[in-house]
């Protein structure tokens, strides 16, 4: 399996809402980095968090990171629907070389 | 702009015929990766280059070989011993290693006739 696994799978919201989705890995890391992807498309970089840092902000996206629980959280706030996208997390492995291990992705879809 | 190009959009394979599939970039990056994704699911790294003329497998490397003759450009071709080669294909580049946010194309989508 995927080392960052992500949750849910899916989410419907409406605009205006806040979306929250979760990654969850198995061993240790450097880092850990969300990226976007719109349908059919290439991915977007959203924001990148240490391991030695618990939260980061990026405009109306705030990423927070518990190394303890080895878990990662993206929250969308004031959602839109142009934020309708698939999130996906990725992990840097201490053990992996010179490379990231994508998780499945979330699947965001922000109705207007 | 700067940015990464694959070529082609859609391609379409017959049964034992290798294909290659283009990635061009004019960011001046040292790394380039090649990944495969699956409907629905996440990325699956294929293989990566970290400097011109090297190049590593990833997670799943059989059935593909790659070159990097160039620094801006990393060719993927997809060999007939891939035997389900059916996927959407993504190239990206960093400026280095693995702590640089990855610059994706907008992929190739490969299909079998």
């Amino acid at each position: 399996s995927q080392q960052g696994e992500e949750d849910p799978q899916a989410l419907s919201i409406q605009e205006g809402e806040n979306a929250t989705m979760n990654c969850s890995y198995k061993t240790s890391i450097n880092n850990l980095q969300w990226y976007r992807q719109n349908s059919g498309r290439g991915l977007v970089h959203l924001i990148l968090i240490r391991s030695n840092e618990r939260e980061k902000h990026s405009g109306r996206l705030r990423v927070t990171l518990d190394t303890s629980k080895k878990s990662s959280s993206l929250l969308i706030t004031a959602s839109r629907a142009a934020d309708t996208a698939s999130y996906f997390c990725a992990t840097d492995l201490k053990a992996a070389g010179n490379k990231l291990t994508f998780g499945g992705g979330t699947r965001v879809l922000v109705k207007p | 702009d700067g940015g990464i190009t694959q070529s082609p959009k859609y391609l379409f394979r017959k049964e034992g015929q290798n294909v290659t599939l283009s990635c061009e970039q004019n960011l001046n990056h040292d790394a380039m990766y090649w990944y495969r994704q699956d409907p629905g699911q996440g990325l699956r790294l294929i293989y990566y280059s970290q400097i011109v003329n090297d190049f590593q497998k990833g997670d799943i490397a059989e059935g593909y070989s790659v070159s990097r003759e160039k620094k801006e450009s990393f060719p993927l071709t997809v060999t007939s011993a891939q035997k389900n080669p059916t996927a959407f294909y993504l190239c990206a580049s960093s400026i280095g290693g693995k702590i640089d946010p990855q610059h994706f194309g907008d992929g190739t989508r490969l299909s079998i006739l």
